[in-house]
């Protein structure tokens, strides 16, 4: 049972452009939901976060949108760089604290 | 730097055998996870403790064992190895008050059993 998924595995944007990383979810119970950033041989790191309250979460270049009655989110970057690509993943948690559930991860290639 | 520590980086061990592996929480941090990453896969979680006392147990296998002890590291304990259990092992650490529901990783190791 995949509770956070991210159905498109990869993703090829130009440098500048905006990039579009989707993430939908099933369980209800989801309160906070989280983007990380993952470059090879090293761990994930934290990007952004949006609690359930909010529709929008903006920092910087990032950008995090949830629709709670579609059960879905995305993270926008404008413009993107190429060093922004990496391996993105979306996660979810019922509470503040406590363990993430995460989706597949997305390959995002940004072209120069 | 995230702040939480992982040994060993790199593990290569045959079918059958045992291993540990080990984590160091940030400094203050009560609670540890561990994921496991196989190929093409996302991040499955396993495990967590908080404060010595295990909080959420995940898929994790039989053969897998885990415990933090009273200075706050975690070690995974991983017998019988199989060839699927090649693969990528976080550990994580978050802060014990409420939060953005943040984790932070250490770098990983990688198991590779032949």
């Amino acid at each position: 049972d995949q509770q956070v998924k991210q159905n498109s595995p990869s993703l090829s944007v130009q440098e500048g452009r905006i990039s579009i990383l989707n993430c939908d979810y099933t369980n209800s119970m989801f309160d906070y939901f989280l983007w990380y950033k993952k470059y090879p041989a090293e761990g994930p790191t934290f990007l952004i976060s949006i609690s359930s309250i909010k529709d929008k979460n903006e920092d910087g270049r990032f950008t995090v949108f949830l629709n709670k009655s579609a059960k879905h989110l995305s993270l926008h970057i404008v413009p993107s760089q190429p060093g922004d690509s990496a391996v993105y993943f979306c996660a979810a948690t019922p509470t503040s604290y406590g363990k993430l559930t995460f989706g597949q991860g997305t390959i995002l290639t940004v072209h120069p | 730097d995230s702040g939480v520590t992982q040994t060993p980086k790199h593990l290569i061990t045959a079918t059958g055998q045992r291993v540990t592996l080990r984590c160091s929480p940030r400094s203050g941090d009560l609670s540890v996870y561990w994921y496991q990453q196989s190929l093409d896969q996302g991040l499955q979680f396993l495990i967590q403790y908080y404060n010595g006392e295990e909080r959420a147990k995940g898929n994790i296998l039989e053969r897998f064992s885990a415990q933090q002890f009273p200075d706050l590291h975690s070690e995974l304990n991983l017998s019988s190895l199989e060839l699927g259990d090649s693969a990528l092992y976080f550990c994580a650490s978050s802060a014990t008050l409420p939060g953005t529901g943040e984790l932070f990783f250490g770098e990983g190791s990688r198991l590779t059993v032949l």
